[in-house]
């Protein structure tokens, strides 16, 4: 079946701009995670939700970041007054979900440079 | 502070020969471990995982061993193949929660033929 879709693929924007980043996760799952990865880093949390759960924000940067879930599917991150170091591939994962295994399918990100 | 530990940033090892990449945790919580396999300009991709309760895993030439006193696993590739070249992120996720994955910085591993 389909695998976990981002769009843009790559975003190119100026400082201070707001920025809105698009997941579908895998048909089914339950869970969806999005991270980011700045150049020469590994992959860093940012948010988790889990069916109609309270999302997990414990790992956005700021309160300039936040995301949404419409029900278990299309996900979006938005992240308002872009700096520089914003600048990072934004990936997004799905998972069956606590009862359902706990491996994360990933996304191909999106390529986020803010100018 | 970081919980998980890639200490090599690179390996390069001769097509047919064994890679082994190495992985070391902090967090005595982490329950549940996964290696994913990146190429430039892709998402990670999903290639193994164990459970804590377990000390080797096996799938094809993929192989993860998880040493729980010594909070250290490794993957084993063999034999390697060109086409295995790519970053390796070790991953762990905490017992319960919201089950984020926590990554190492990865390993660059060359396979040359």
């Amino acid at each position: 079946g389909a695998g976990v879709s981002q769009s843009p693929s790559n975003k190119v924007t100026e400082k201070g701009k707001d920025v809105e980043l698009r997941c579908d996760p895998i048909s089914g799952h339950t869970a969806l995670y999005w991270y980011r990865q700045r150049l020469g880093q590994g992959l860093e949390f940012l948010i988790y939700f889990q069916g109609n759960s309270a999302p997990d924000k414990s790992g956005l940067p700021s309160d300039r970041f936040s995301a949404e879930r419409t029900g278990e599917s299309v996900s979006t991150l938005t992240i308002q007054r872009t700096q520089q170091e914003d600048s990072a591939v934004y990936l997004c994962a799905s998972s069956k979900g606590t009862s359902g295994g706990k491996t994360q399918y990933f996304g191909p990100g999106t390529r986020l440079l803010v100018l | 502070d970081q919980q998980v530990k890639q200490n090599s940033p690179s390996l390069s090892v001769q097509e047919g020969r064994i890679s082994i990449l190495n992985c070391d945790y902090t967090n005595s919580m982490f329950d549940y471990f996964l290696w994913y396999k990146k190429y430039p300009a892709e998402g990670p991709t999903f290639l193994i995982s164990i459970s804590s309760i377990k000390d080797k895993n096996e799938d094809g030439r993929f192989t993860v061993f998880l040493n729980k006193s010594a909070k250290h696993l490794s993957l084993h590739i063999v034999p390697s193949q060109p086409g295995d070249s790519a970053v390796y992120f070790c991953a762990a996720v905490t017992q319960g929660g919201s089950e984020k994955l926590v990554f190492g910085k990865g390993t660059k591993l060359t396979v040359n033929p």
